[in-house]
């Protein structure tokens, strides 16, 4: 009963190539985040999305794009990937009207070559 | 654009309190200030929030002085276990949610 999943956990793929990473919570959440963690543990939020509808676009290449189908999923879709796009990938929730109590997800490590 | 700021590192014994502090010169008026630690190959999971003065529960204290420009967490006698990353996350006066530079804690035994 995993509150905020992710999958793939790992991925490993070569510049150029286009990837997703899902995201699914089940906490009954409205508002849904994707992060970027660098190799200094950095934390930048990219994207957050409220009930499908995009809130926040930090200054995010737009190779880069979000997608809810619903507001239990948050999937991230990165074309063209670049060498400088390895991280760690986070996907979070909350309520709305606690956007500072967030719940993330395992995280998901992309490795471009 | 607000800058949040930790210690990059600490290290303490078992046994040892821990105070970690943040500064955040631009913190919204209305809003909280929120802990969380992250352990390796973890997301970050919330530890403790407050606004002002101190905050406790089971896990931590939280000091946050009158002007909210800077918050110190306090971790009473650290075990092993507590070695993590811990990050303050507040939202600046353009209502942006900022995660800190992170602290890494590693607790000897």
């Amino acid at each position: 009963d995993t509150a905020v999943s992710q999958t793939p956990k790992y991925l490993v793929t070569q510049m150029g190539n286009d990837k997703s990473i899902k995201c699914e919570q089940n906490l009954g959440h409205d508002t849904m985040y994707w992060y970027k963690q660098d190799s200094k543990k950095f934390l930048k939020i990219m994207f957050s999305y409220n009930n499908k509808e995009l809130i926040i676009n930090e200054t995010v290449p737009n190779r880069f794009s979000p997608k809810s189908p619903d507001k239990a999923h948050l999937n991230l879709h990165i074309n063209s990937l670049e060498l400088g796009d390895s991280a760690v990938y986070f996907c979070a929730s909350s309520q709305s009207g606690s956007p500072d109590t967030q719940y993330f997800g395992p995280g998901t490590r992309l490795t471009v070559l | 654009l607000a800058k949040t700021t930790q210690p990059i590192s600490m290290d303490s014994y078992e046994g040892q309190e821990v105070n970690i502090t943040c500064s955040h010169n631009n913190i919204a008026t209305n809003d909280y200030i929120t802990w969380y630690q992250q352990f390796p190959s973890q997301g970050p999971r919330f530890i403790i929030q407050g606004y002002k003065t101190k905050v406790t529960n089971e896990v931590a204290s939280l000091f946050i002085p009158a002007d909210r420009k800077s918050s110190t967490l306090s971790l009473p006698r650290v075990s092993l276990s507590d070695t993590a990353v811990y990050y303050c996350l507040v939202g600046d006066d353009t209502d942006k949610l900022i995660f800190g530079t992170g602290t890494r804690l590693q607790v000897f035994p």
